[in-house]
Parts: C-alpha cells; structure tokens; sequence
C-alpha cells in the first residue's frame, strides 16, 4: 500500500473550513484514498474515502487531485468536537489489505 | 455505539495477574484485530483474525495471548505484563479480510490497560 504524507499539526477557528492535506505520490490505479480521525482516547472513526472522484458526505468532503498524488480532507464548517488527530490512509481493498496507521494530523479548533 | 463493544473501558493491572479484555461485534464482520496504541505513538496491529482464524500475529509476546471463539468475539488475555504494556486497546472488525469497498475497519473505544 502507498505510504501517505500529512503534516503533524494545523489549527482553525471554529466555525471556519478546515482544509487538512495529504501526499500520496506513489498510489496506484486500485488503491483507495481513506480518512479515518481519532479523538482523544477513543476509537478511530471513518470519515470518508474516495478512488478519484471528489466525495462528499455528511462529515466532510474529500478533494482528490486528478493525478491523484495529493487530496484533501475538507469539514467545512469547524467545531470544537473535531478537535483529533486525522488520518490519510491508501488502501487496495482488492487485496488483503491491513488499516497502517501513521502519525497523522493533529487539528485543533479553537474560538 | 460503535457496533463494536470493549470491555473493560479501563483496567489497572499488577504485574504479577492475569486479565482479559472482550470485544465484541453483531455487525456481521467476519474479520477482527487488535491493535495497540501507546503513549504518542502510531496505533500498532497486534493480531488479526479471519473466520476465527489467526491470520497474522506481528512478533507480539507470548504475554499476550488472542482468542477468536467465534467470529463476533475477540479476547485477549494478559498475563505477566510489563509497565510497558500500559496502553490504549483497540478492537476493529472488518467484513473480511479484503476490505470490500466501504468503511474499512470498525473500531471499539478501546481499553486504556495500565500496568503497575
């Protein structure tokens, strides 16, 4: 599975999009681009994910660019409940594929 | 509710004892792992099952010992822990081993397991 590239940590005010970013230059043609965010202490929990078109659902917006070497994770509008740290995942889920988690970003929304 | 249930939610543990933790899962997944999360550090596969088999077991002390009585159950039992050991527990369940396009994994809320 192709590695993925996020910065450690970004902030945003509440109530104001945050854009979290994500480098995955060597993903191949079947591997799925997946958000999975941790809050404090608990589970991480599936935001979304995408192949190559832009998804939306009710938590956030995923923004795959067209080479697809990079996406963004959008909330677009910011609370306090989504202060955790967000994960960009490359999957084949063809294959037996097994959830790697990296560091992640940090994001922490404040007043 | 997750749909995928940890107990205990914590556990203090002395060296010397032996515990369990218990996840369980009615999603219908026929696959499930734990993984551990240490303080400031990545989440770490431990051990997955498919169909009640171990699939995988990566290079986890025989201190840790899994057990799959049926694929909507998933315990680990603790014996002769380290103070190292102290960490988060996750349990996720998946609907098999090829992650058929959807949500991946589903994960429990853990167990935070502290040894003294």
């Amino acid at each position: 599975d192709a590695k993925t590239t996020q910065p450690p940590s970004m902030d945003c005010a509440e109530g104001r999009a945050a854009n979290l970013p994500c480098n995955h230059s060597t993903i191949s043609g079947n591997e799925y681009v997946y958000w999975y965010r941790q809050i404090h202490s608990q589970g991480p929990q599936y935001i979304i994910h995408g192949l190559k078109n832009n998804e939306t659902n009710e938590m956030a917006s995923l923004i795959i660019t067209e080479d697809r070497k990079s996406s963004t994770l959008i909330l677009p509008h910011a609370t306090l409940r989504d202060t955790a740290v967000y994960y960009c995942i490359v999957l084949n889920t063809g294959t037996a594929s097994k959830l790697t988690f990296g560091t992640g970003t940090r994001l922490q929304v404040t007043l | 509710e997750t749909g995928v249930t940890q107990t205990p939610r914590h556990l203090v543990m002395g060296m010397t004892n032996k515990k369990s933790l218990k996840c369980e899962q009615h999603l219908g997944h026929n696959a499930m792992y734990w993984y551990k999360q240490s303080a400031k550090k990545p989440l770490e596969l431990m051990f997955v099952y498919n169909f009640k088999e171990q699939t995988e077991n990566n290079s986890v002390p025989s201190r840790f010992s899994p057990e799959c009585p049926n694929s909507s159950h998933l315990f680990l039992h603790l014996h002769t822990l380290q103070p190292e050991d102290s960490a988060l527990y996750l349990c996720a369940s998946s609907q098999d081993l090829r992650l058929t396009v959807g949500t991946g994994y589903t994960f429990g809320s853990g167990t935070r397991l502290t040894v003294v």
